[in-house]
């Protein structure tokens, strides 16, 4: 079955320092992965994707995502933090080869930047 | 380009009563989704639609209806309001075909209480 973790409810982070959101993934093919933020009674809005090619995928807001297909993950990842940052981040996978063409979500994972 | 909108943009149903819960898109995509996601969750999808005239349930359909009969627009019908359908709810659309990557754009989202 298709699925994907976030293993991290929360991830606190001091200004400046770098940041690592976790995502883990189980698809029978290949991936499309992608990130998505979400501010405060806001919607979703869509970072970055991971569709082929380069592991290292740069999205928006400095943020970039790297994809390790021997882990199964797609960690979210920025060298230096803003309080701007703080916000709830969702992890999505679709199989590639299902002809569903529904994303698998995370459950979401609280960012919290401290100055 | 107005992207994904959604009305209301809040409401608070007596239970028992009924609405419907507007979203249009003017992107031309053939997808359409609705998700509802409450406090401290993820995202869970009520429906979900590949073109007009075409529907198909999610993984939480009871209590809901949609209708596709045009590209642009996919409303979401709430029958015999139930506290239990007190959630945000999300309006998002996607394009599938030759290149696409079928990342999802969200609406601001419709946040609903039932009392």
């Amino acid at each position: 079955a298709q699925s994907v973790a976030q293993p991290e409810d929360q991830v606190n982070v001091a200004e400046g320092n770098p940041l690592t959101v976790k995502c883990t993934y189980s698809v029978s093919g290949n991936p499309y992965l992608f990130w998505y933020v979400q501010y405060p009674n806001r919607g979703l809005q869509f970072l970055l994707k991971y569709i082929t090619g380069d592991n290292l995928v740069k999205g928006s807001y400095g943020f970039e995502a790297e994809f390790n297909k021997s882990q199964t993950s797609f960690h979210l990842k920025k060298p230096s933090a803003l309080v701007s940052d703080s916000a709830l981040y969702f992890c999505a996978v679709r199989d590639v080869g299902n002809s569903n063409y529904q994303l698998i979500w995370g459950a979401g994972t609280k960012l919290i930047i401290k100055p | 380009n107005a992207g994904v909108t959604q009305t209301p943009k809040f409401r608070i149903l007596k239970i028992g009563q009924s609405m419907t819960l507007q979203c249009t898109q003017d992107m031309n995509h053939n997808y359409m989704y609705w998700y509802r996601q409450d406090p401290g969750m993820g995202l869970k999808l009520i429906y979900y639609s590949v073109g007009a005239g075409i529907t198909d349930k999610g993984e939480v359909p009871n209590g809901y209806n949609v209708s596709r009969s045009t590209t642009e627009d996919f409303p979401l019908r709430l029958e015999l309001a139930a506290p239990s359908q007190t959630s945000v709810y999300f309006c998002a659309s996607s394009y599938s075909g030759t290149g696409s990557s079928y990342e999802q754009y969200f609406g601001p989202g419709t946040r609903l209480t039932v009392t």
